[in-house]
């Protein structure tokens, strides 16, 4: 079975630095995607970045960026230049491509990140 | 902006009664899925649908909850009847189509925040 886990439950930054978020997963299939979604206080899941898994180069988005390594099972987070409306949980997603539950999401527990300022 | 909706936001209520949540997908989309989050459990898949039909619900208690697809736009889960454990955050999420059956991003609702007394 596949499962994702993130080894950081909180972590904390100051406003304007850099902070990167691991997240491992195990799986046997060869075609996946990856995801991070962020959920502020406000309980919304909103989607930070994907990641296809047959694409090598690592998905951006404006200041966050993945880090995806493939063979290791890794799939972490950077965040650039945080800014006090990041604070929230982080949850790193997991899906298949192919087959049965193809698109169920597997989430990892997440990580509480706080910006301070 | 299209977005995904969910009826009540919160909802108090007694063990044993019955209680309904909805979801309205994004126009367009065909897969849906329902999301219970714990603090316990963390973000667990309950069931989905693509084009209306079950594809798998496996997670989802089956001697008191059910969900349904009435139509295109609306789903529905139920809890009859409720208990204390069932207190949770309850997600809707839609996806749009790929190629191949292939599910895309999912994007979520707001949830549905239920407490059973």
């Amino acid at each position: 079975a596949q499962t994702v886990t993130q080894s950081q439950p909180e972590m904390s930054v100051q406003e304007a630095e850099t902070v990167t978020l691991s997240c491992t997963y195990d799986t046997s299939e060869s075609n996946y995607y990856l995801f991070w979604y962020k959920q502020p206080p406000s309980r919304q899941m909103i989607l930070v970045i994907r990641q296809e898994a047959y694409k090598q180069q690592n998905a951006t988005e404006n200041r966050f960026s993945v880090n995806f390594q493939k063979a290791a099972k890794s799939f972490s987070l950077k965040i650039s230049d945080s800014q006090l409306g990041d604070t929230a949980m982080y949850f790193c997603a997991y899906h298949k491509n192919y087959g049965g539950s193809q698109g169920n999401l597997i989430f990892g527990k997440g990580t509480k990140l706080s910006v301070k300022p | 902006d299209a977005r995904v909706t969910q009826t009540p936001r919160h909802k108090v209520t007694e063990m044993g009664q019955e209680v309904t949540m909805r979801c309205q997908p994004i126009l367009g989309h065909n897969t849906v899925f329902w999301y219970r989050q714990t603090m316990m459990q963390g973000l667990e898949l309950l069931a989905y649908f693509r084009n209306r039909a079950p594809l798998d619900d496996s997670g989802m208690p089956k001697d008191r909850f059910s969900a349904e697809m009435p139509d295109a736009t609306l789903a529905t889960l139920k809890i009859q009847p409720s208990e204390p454990r069932d207190s949770a955050v309850y997600f809707c999420a839609s996806a749009h189509p790929r190629g191949n059956g292939v599910t895309d991003t999912q994007y979520f609702g707001p949830g549905t925040r239920l407490t059973v007394l």
